[in-house]
């Protein structure tokens, strides 16, 4: 099936660094991920609709100078959390479809882990 | 409003029994689809079953079934035959016409299964 995979697992950063977290859809096309972003122990909530070609379309509250997201490519979308603080320590995860009905099934990236340190 | 609503913070089953996991939803849409997901500690997220706005049927696969009432909107997830690793968040999530819509999630259910 579909599969969709995210790099990387797991990040430990500095404050006031950047980090790229990459996600990719291995054997389909997605002209459209989504990125999510979840705290401990809560549901996710999603941060921005990444198009490829385009803007990214960021959901109310989300700094898009903060998380700068790209998608490059048909299998590419990129999140890159700049000047990282510990406030963004967070479990980052993407998710890709294959078709724009409302029943095909969202895959997910496998989460990245970020810790701010 | 929240779209997804999700009671139960956490339930406890013991093994080989069946346990029902609440999920109400709120559209005005004609069109969504209703979306289960378990995610277990390491932190993927499994699809496990789906049910379409214009279904008749219940939707199952496997031991997971999905107890459908639109006049109430509620889409119920039923896990028979409970299993240890079966201790997981369960998440109910919809998505809404256009199709290319992203997933909305309720806050989720831990689900623990007692030997």
């Amino acid at each position: 099936g579909a599969v969709v995979s995210q790099h990387p697992s797991r990040v430990i950063c500095k404050s006031g660094t950047s980090v790229k977290i990459e996600c990719r859809s291995l054997d389909f096309q997605a002209t459209t991920m989504f990125w999510y972003r979840q705290f401990p122990k809560q549901s996710l909530m999603l941060m921005a609709t990444s198009n490829e070609g385009s803007k990214a379309t960021y959901e109310q509250g989300v700094e898009k100078d903060k998380f700068l997201i790209n998608h490059a490519s048909l299998t590419l979308s990129t999140l890159t959390v700049t000047s990282a603080h510990p406030e963004d320590s967070s479990f980052y995860i993407c998710s890709a479809r294959e078709q724009r009905g409302v029943g095909t099934e969202a895959f997910f990236g496998q989460g990245t882990r970020l810790t701010v340190v | 409003a929240q779209k997804i609503t999700q009671t139960q913070p956490g339930m406890f089953v013991q093994e080989k029994e069946a346990v029902t996991l609440d999920c109400t939803y709120d559209t005005s849409d004609q069109s969504y689809g209703l979306f289960w997901y378990k995610q277990p500690s390491s932190g993927e997220m499994i699809f496990l079953i789906y049910q379409g706005s214009y279904d008749e049927q219940n939707a199952t696969e496997g031991r997971y079934s999905l107890n459908f009432q639109k006049a109430r909107k509620s889409a119920n997830l039923v896990i028979s035959a409970s299993q240890l690793g079966d201790s997981a968040m369960y998440f109910c999530a919809m998505r809404e016409a256009p199709g290319n819509t992203p997933l909305v999630f309720g806050k989720g259910t831990r689900l623990s299964v007692i030997a």
